[in-house]
């Protein structure tokens, strides 16, 4: 039971354009998200996270959308690099429940120079 | 060193041997988690260790599974008479405990498991 769903397995963007990535939910009791940036045989590294209390943060190229209602988040990345090309995963846990994370089956970011 | 380290990096082995995953975490980190990612899939939560208490073992598949974090630092992930369907890749990841802000997850770089 896939409860952090990523339903695009890929997507290609030009250099320069915005990147989109979605993620959706079905537990309303998560309230902390987390985006992963994963290079082929690396480990996944923390990009950007995002509490519930809020609807947005912002690092740099880097924005996270929450939208609690529609239990859906996305990661913006503007301008898109070459650089950026990675897996994206993003993760979900409650607060008070031995901090298991659940993640999502990653979104393969290609970013054409 | 200051990530996590993982060993072996790379691990083939016959079906039915048995195979130790070691997990080498951020010192001071007191959580430790390991996961496995099987080919198109995303990361599989295993097993959960936090200080002192009882790990949350509720996402060990079965029980040839099990794993050990001796001295609240090491960890070994032990899986026995390994099955084709165990071949993925297990991670392990590390974090402090605290504050909201500090529960994003430092990973190692894996441990490929190839069962024949």
């Amino acid at each position: 039971d896939q409860q952090v769903k990523q339903n695009s397995p890929s997507l290609s963007v030009q250099e320069g354009r915005i990147s989109i990535l979605n993620c959706d939910y079905t537990n309303s009791m998560f309230d902390y998200f987390l985006w992963y940036k994963k290079y082929p045989a690396e480990g996944p590294t923390f990009l950007i996270s995002i509490s519930s209390i809020k609807d947005k943060n912002e690092d740099g190229r880097f924005t996270v959308f929450l939208n609690k209602s529609a239990k859906h988040l996305s990661l913006h990345i503007v301008p898109s690099q070459p650089g950026d090309s990675a897996v994206y995963f993003c993760a979900a846990s409650q607060e008070g429940t031995g901090n298991q994370f659940y993640f999502g089956t990653g979104t393969s970011l290609t970013v054409i120079p | 060193g200051a990530g996590v380290s993982q060993s072996p990096s790379n691990k083939v082995t016959e079906k039915g041997k048995d195979v130790e995953l070691r997990c080498d975490p951020i010192s001071g980190h007191t959580a430790l988690y390991w996961y496995r990612q099987s080919l198109g899939q995303g990361l599989e939560f295993l097993i959960y260790f936090q200080g002192n208490s009882a790990p949350d073992k509720s996402g060990l598949p079965s029980d040839r599974f099990s794993a050990e974090r001796t001295g609240g630092s090491v960890s070994t992930l032990t899986i026995q008479r390994t099955q084709q369907e165990d071949s993925a890749v297990y991670l392990c990841a590390s974090s402090l405990v605290g504050t909201t802000t500090l529960l994003e997850q430092f990973f190692g770089p894996g441990t490929r498991l190839t069962v024949l």
